[in-house]
């Protein structure tokens, strides 16, 4: 079945500061790949996704690119805000539409 | 549009007793989703319904979980007995069919505390 590991956390950053979230994953097939926010007492929204090999996400100032080479999906923004605080879920799904998580990354950033 | 409605949005309880969570996925969407979220870990796929019948429960544990969607519509996941180790969010979502490339759409969440 497929897995997904992503780094832990807490990482925190000052504001305007360049963020790398690391990714990587297993999967059998040709999964597509997304990165979901959580901000604090709220669900989870959908930030980005990408669905094939190259394809790149891009939301909000955030970019993930699929490289099935290093099969990994590293979420990156250039310039965090105070307002980017919130925990970052790395996912993959299978044929069924079925999604597997990473543990998540809590993301603190300072003003 | 409406999102993905759950309730209630908190529950305690104590452990032996049953609980219930309801979901109403967004209009129009045929797949439906649970996720047991323990708290400081990602979300574990419990079951998925496509329209009124179930794809894949091998992650649900059978004997104390059960789920239904009897009408293809509203869902509600159930425990009973409940166990110290369940507390945890439940969370359901939704997306217009199975395919791949289907985004689901979250709702908030029921957190769970069972003491």
């Amino acid at each position: 079945g497929n897995s997904v590991t992503q780094m832990e956390g807490p990482v925190t950053l000052s504001e305007e500061a360049f963020l790398t979230i690391n990714c990587t994953y297993t999967a059998t097939g040709y999964p597509s790949l997304f990165w979901y926010v959580q901000y604090p007492g709220e669900g989870l929204q959908l930030l980005l996704k990408a669905t094939k090999a190259d394809d790149k996400g891009s939301n909000k100032g955030f970019e993930a690119t699929y490289r099935k080479e290093t099969t990994s999906f590293h979420l990156e923004k250039g310039s965090v805000q105070v307002s980017d605080s919130a925990v970052y879920f790395c996912a993959s799904n299978n044929a069924g539409n079925m999604l597997t998580f990473g543990g998540g990354t809590r993301l603190m950033v300072k003003p | 549009e409406a999102g993905v409605a759950q309730s209630p949005r908190y529950k305690i309880i104590e452990k032996r007793q049953s609980v219930a969570f309801w979901c109403n996925p967004i209009s129009g969407h045929a797949t439906l989703y649970w996720y047991q979220q323990i708290l400081g870990q990602g979300p574990k796929l419990l079951i998925q319904f496509q329209n009124n019948g179930v794809v894949d429960d091998s992650q649900l544990p059978k004997d104390r979980f059960s789920a239904e969607r009897l009408k293809g519509v509203d869902s509600t996941l159930k425990i009973q007995p409940a166990k110290l180790e369940d507390s945890a969010v439940y969370l359901c979502a939704s997306s217009l069919d199975r395919d791949r490339g289907n985004i689901q759409y979250f709702g908030a969440g029921t957190r769970l505390s069972v003491l």
